[in-house]
């Protein structure tokens, strides 16, 4: 059974600063692995999904790698703002039904 | 392009109630939608996967005649909660995966705060 592990659960940061967001996860054959904001109350929205086959994405300020062989994803947040707080989510496609498996999330605030 | 819209966005009712809440495609179909749930500061959990024509897949441990899905059209599938009770309190949301691009992305809707007292 997949498990998807994100750490840590809670940063803090002051504005400006770069910072990573970990994710792991224990059975390496996935289809991709996508990236989400979720911010109090609200739904979801993708930042980034990486296929299998791909190492990295990029969009804007956000680059995501993965090393599926390792079973190990990482967000990259450049130069941090306010509006950047919020939980995200790492998730994993895999298995015969192609299913999402959720880790419980990064709650970022990044301080004005 | 792909929105999915859920409805209603937030509901209160008494226990023993049954809710019902919707989930829409509206510029794309989907063959496939799924439901999850939220419970607070944890992750969202699969409870089951919507085919359009068939029977719904519950996972492990959710109660199919509690949680009853329906997925009649290929932009609706709806979550009945029969019966509700504050157990049933959470954020519900649903995702929906394009026809013809079957391995395509899930796009998901807002979700639902339901709260039973």
């Amino acid at each position: 059974k997949q498990e998807v592990t994100q750490i840590p659960a809670a940063l803090s940061v002051p504005e400006g600063e770069n910072l990573v967001l970990n994710c792991s996860f224990t059975d390496s054959a996935i289809y991709n692995l996508q990236w989400f904001r979720q911010d109090p109350g609200k739904g979801l929205t993708s930042l980034l999904l990486i296929q299998s086959s791909q190492r990295e994405q990029t969009s804007g300020r956000l680059n995501a790698s993965l090393d599926k062989s390792s079973g190990r994803s990482t967000l990259y947040i450049a130069a941090s703002q306010p509006g950047d707080s919020a939980t995200y989510l790492c998730a994993v496609e895999s298995g015969s039904a192609r299913q999402l498996t959720f880790g419980s999330g990064t709650q970022l605030t990044v301080l004005p | 392009g792909a929105v999915v819209s859920q409805h209603p966005s937030w509901v209160i009712c008494k226990s023993g109630t049954s809710v019902k809440i919707e989930c829409r495609s509206l510029d794309f179909q989907a063959t496939t939608m799924f439901w999850y749930r939220q419970f607070p500061k944890q992750s969202l959990m699969l409870m089951a996967t919507s085919n359009e024509g068939s029977k719904a897949t519950y996972e492990q441990g959710v109660e199919k005649d509690k949680f009853l899905i329906n997925h009649a059209s290929l932009t609706l599938s709806t979550l009945t909660v029969t019966s509700a009770h504050p157990e049933d309190s959470s954020f519900y949301i649903c995702s929906a995966r394009s026809w013809g691009t079957e391995y395509g992305p899930q796009h998901f809707g807002d979700g639902t705060r339901l709260s039973i007292l």
